[in-house]
């Protein structure tokens, strides 16, 4: 099975760097996924690692490492919009069976 | 593209009612998934399709629930006889193939039972 923890709620202030961490125990991977959901509306897809290492996308980054089962997000120049809860999500090696963490409720303030 | 849609939006019922949820995957993709979100228990998926075909179905909670795709278009999950307990948001996701796109959210189905 899988058990993925991340912490519940975060801070930040408008502009500044946040990194949210995402840690996971699995039987098997086959990729790591992050997602963006604002209060009432669906999760949105932001970034996928399946190796180990970081991806950076604008503003958002993505870092894994399967050995330590560790992943995190790292959002820079942070702006009001980005308050919502960001999700981690394991994909096992099987098909496509996805857990997803609790999610973490990101707090940006001016 | 008009993305992943379902309906209806919202959705209260009585306790004992049979509820139908719809959802129309983007098209062209070939994986479909059900998932259901509460505050207590967070996004759990429920079962997901491939080509129609449903491969695991291990999410779901009891012989209460059921899912069908009878065709590449359109999905369904049923609840009979629902119960206070399966209020919650259920989320219809589709992608294509089991690379690194990520999944596509409908807007949701807000199910509230009484």
């Amino acid at each position: 099975g899988q058990n993925i923890d991340q912490p519940t709620e975060m801070t930040a202030t408008e502009g500044a760097i946040v990194q949210i961490n995402c840690t996971y125990q699995t039987s098997g991977f086959n990729g790591l996924f992050w997602y963006q959901q604002h209060a009432g509306e669906a999760p949105t897809f932001l970034s996928y690692n399946v190796l180990d290492g970081l991806e950076e996308k604008g503003r958002f980054s993505s870092f894994l490492s399967r050995s330590k089962g560790y992943s995190y997000l790292l959002l820079k120049e942070l702006q009001m919009k980005d308050s919502a809860s960001y999700l981690c999500a394991v994909r096992d090696p099987y098909g496509q069976n996805f857990v997803f963490g609790p999610g973490t409720r990101l707090s940006v303030l001016p | 593209d008009a993305g992943v849609i379902q309906s209806p939006r919202h959705e209260v019922t009585e306790m004992g009612q049979e509820v139908t949820l719809r959802c129309k995957p983007i098209s062209g993709h070939d994986y479909l998934f059900w998932y259901r979100q509460t505050m207590m228990r967070g996004l759990e998926l429920l079962i997901y399709f491939n080509n129609n075909v449903p491969i695991d179905d291990s999410g779901m909670p009891e012989d209460r629930f059921s899912a069908k795709m009878p065709n590449a278009s359109f999905s369904t999950l049923k609840i009979q006889p629902s119960e206070p307990r399966d209020s919650a948001v259920y989320f219809c996701a589709s992608c294509l193939g089991t690379g690194g796109g990520g999944q596509y959210f409908g807007p949701g189905t807000r199910l509230t039972v009484t």
